[in-house]
């Protein structure tokens, strides 16, 4: 089944808003990371976040182990926030399991 | 920032033949990962690779596939024969022991 849960499947917004993305896992986790997928499809790191709180400019990254949980915050919105966001599951060791994604569009 | 690359970013093959994408991973990254991308579907993971031996495979990684390393050089992903269902975007990944992936742009495979 579907180790990785992403929520929303796909989110508008209009620019300035904030938003908040939700990757739920089945199985416990040794570390879990969110990436940004372009819509030409290279795929850029934003947290690398095995517990607890990260920040990096307007992204905040909160991973709950013990929930198997992990959201992302984007605060102010820009349109060139659109794009796809990813999360992935380490479960063991050394091995990632991506979620679907959520699809964000944010308009001006 | 690190940067894996990719070669080449699109490949047209005919179904049956061979075909081989190349990664070249971060130069002191240890763990090397191929995944797999339908267009607007899931990343798929399909191998890792580490001390020039495969660690895990899912059941996309097909008896058609393999995966080496020869000597340092490029991580390599190779399909033979190809079939139409390959036809997909492929993305190598490397690692540290510290865990954080970095993603190649992919290869664009399409297979006619």
């Amino acid at each position: 089944g579907q180790q990785v849960q992403q929520s929303p499947a796909s989110l508008v917004l209009q620019e300035g808003e904030n938003a908040e993305l939700q990757c739920n896992f089945s199985t416990s986790l040794n570390s879990m990371q969110w990436f940004y997928q372009r819509p030409g499809g290279s795929l850029v790191s934003l947290f690398y976040n095995p517990s607890g709180t990260k920040h990096s400019g307007r992204l905040t990254s909160t991973t709950v182990i013990k929930e198997r949980r992990s959201s992302l915050h984007i605060s102010s919105s820009q349109t060139t926030d659109s794009g796809t966001y990813l999360c992935a599951l380490e479960p063991g060791y050394q091995n990632f399991y991506f979620g679907k994604g959520t699809s964000l569009t944010v308009i001006p | 920032g690190p940067k894996v690359l990719q070669i080449p970013s699109h490949q047209i093959i005919d179904m049956g033949q061979m075909v081989t994408l190349n990664c070249d991973p971060v130069s002191n990254h240890l763990y090397f990962y191929w995944y797999k991308q339908i267009l607007g579907q899931q990343m798929e993971f399909l191998v890792n690779f580490y001390n020039g031996k495969v660690m895990e495979k899912s059941k996309l990684f097909k008896d058609q596939f393999s995966v080496e390393r020869p000597d340092g050089s490029y991580f390599t992903l190779k399909i033979q024969p190809t079939a139409l269902e390959d036809s997909a975007v492929y993305f190598c990944a490397s690692s540290t022991s510290q865990n954080t992936l970095y993603f190649g742009a992919g290869t664009r495979l399409s297979v006619l």
